[in-house]
Order: C-alpha cells, then sequence, then structure tokens
C-alpha cells in the first residue's frame, strides 16, 4: 500500500515560475526521500530529509519536512523544460525498512 | 563509477513462460532492492538482498523470486507469467548496509502477451 500520496497529481507550469508539489504520508518514518523519473525510465535520487530535519537545499530545490503533519513538500524553483518528469516522494520507516513510494506528480514545464 | 546496469531493457513474453531479469549494481554496492512500477499501481516494492540474503520481501506471490550472488549482481524470476506482470522492473543498489539513498537502473520493460 501507499504510504505517501503526492499533490497534486499532475502540474504544467511556465518555465521560469516555480514548482511546488505536496507529499503526505501516515506513519511515523526515519527519513523521506524525492526521486525524479523521465518518461518510462529508472528514477533520480534528489534529496533526502531525516525526520530530525525540517528544511534542506540542494540547487534548485528546496524540500521541507513537518512531521507534526506528516507532510513534505518539494520546491523546484525557476523551472526549466528539463524538468518535466514524474517526482516522487518515498519513505522509510526506519534505516533497514524498504522505501515506500506513492504515486507522484507529473510536472510539465512549457518552454 | 558506472551506474546501475539492467538486462535485457524490453522482454515480450508470453502467458506462463517464465522470465530471468539480471541486475549489476554499481561497484561496491551490496544492497539491491527490486520494483514493479505499473500505471495503476505505480511503484512496489518487490525484494531487497543484502550480502545474498533476502533482508525485505514485499506483497507479491511466490512466484516471483529473486536471488544475490557474491559479487552483488542480482536477478529476479518471474515464473507462470500472467498478463498483469507486465510492468517496469526496476532495480536500485545502495552503498550502505542502512540502504538510503537509492541509485535506479533504467529498468526492464516487460510485456506479457
Amino acid at each position: 500500500s501507499q504510504q505517501g500520496e503526492e499533490d497534486p497529481q499532475a502540474l504544467s507550469i511556465q518555465e521560469g515560475e516555480n514548482a511546488t508539489m505536496n507529499c503526505s504520508y501516515k506513519t511515523s518514518i526515519n527519513n523521506l526521500q524525492w526521486y525524479r523519473q523521465n518518461s518510462g525510465r529508472g528514477l533520480v535520487h534528489l534529496i533526502l530529509i531525516r525526520s530530525n530535519e525540517r528544511e534542506k537545499h540542494s540547487g534548485r530545490l528546496r524540500v521541507t519536512l513537518d512531521t507534526s503533519k506528516k507532510s513534505s513538500s518539494l520546491l523546484i524553483t525557476a523551472s526549466r523544460a528539463a524538468d518535466t518528469a514524474s517526482y516522487f516522494c518515498a519513505t522509510a520507516v526506519s534505516g533497514n525498512t524498504p522505501l515506500v513510494f506513492g504515486k507522484g506528480t507529473r510536472l510539465s514545464v512549457i518552454a | 563509477k558506472a551506474g546501475v546496469t539492467q538486462t535485457p531493457r524490453y522482454l515480450i513474453k508470453t502467458r506462463g513462460q517464465q522470465v530471468t531479469l539480471s541486475c549489476s549494481p554499481i561497484s561496491g554496492h551490496r544492497s539491491v532492492s527490486w520494483y514493479q512500477q505499473t500505471p495503476g499501481q505505480g511503484l512496489q516494492f518487490l525484494f531487497e538482498y543484502f550480502s545474498e540474503t533476502q533482508r525485505n520481501k514485499g506483497n507479491f506471490p511466490g512466484r516471483f523470486s529473486g536471488r544475490q550472488f557474491s559479487n552483488s549482481r542480482s536477478e529476479m524470476n518471474v515464473s507462470t507469467l500472467e498478463l498483469g506482470d507486465s510492468a517496469l522492473y526496476l532495480c536500485a543498489s545502495s552503498p550502505d548496509r542502512e540502504g538510503l539513498e537509492q541509485y535506479f537502473g533504467p529498468g526492464t520493460r516487460l510485456t506479457v502477451t
């Protein structure tokens, strides 16, 4: 069963705009990760945030984590056409348990 | 370092047949996980191997099995294929014991007719 649920399911924006995707989950976690998948290909790890962290940055990516609300958000600033992809959040209950993925947000960035 | 490689990339099989998929992790990675991705169910965890031992298993029937070799390469096997097994099968490797961030291969697209 899906632990994470991304919102929205699909998002379409103009190049240069910011894109925000949200993820909600159900149980306590050890860490939450965001991945990107270009059409029908493998996933690429973007960022990992641990349960004791509130915010992390990596280039144009900013991830926040609110464990009290069991939610996370991924912000992509100044989006580019190359950012067009599906974005998944994945949670791990502990360090040795499998990642559980949400169904993803499909982002389209229009040039 | 070379990334995770999966072979074959595409496969077409008939119902009732069996199939074996192969995954070579990034050099030095000892954890290998397998996932099934379908439009309806999304990414579903199949199993994870670490140092040749199955460490975690997802909720899939016994027709799905896997193994890991001493060089960390992994195979998964699906016997008695069903139409619903058509999917993208993804392999991911991880560098450390706790299997944190995962590095995915390009996947094997299996079509069952």
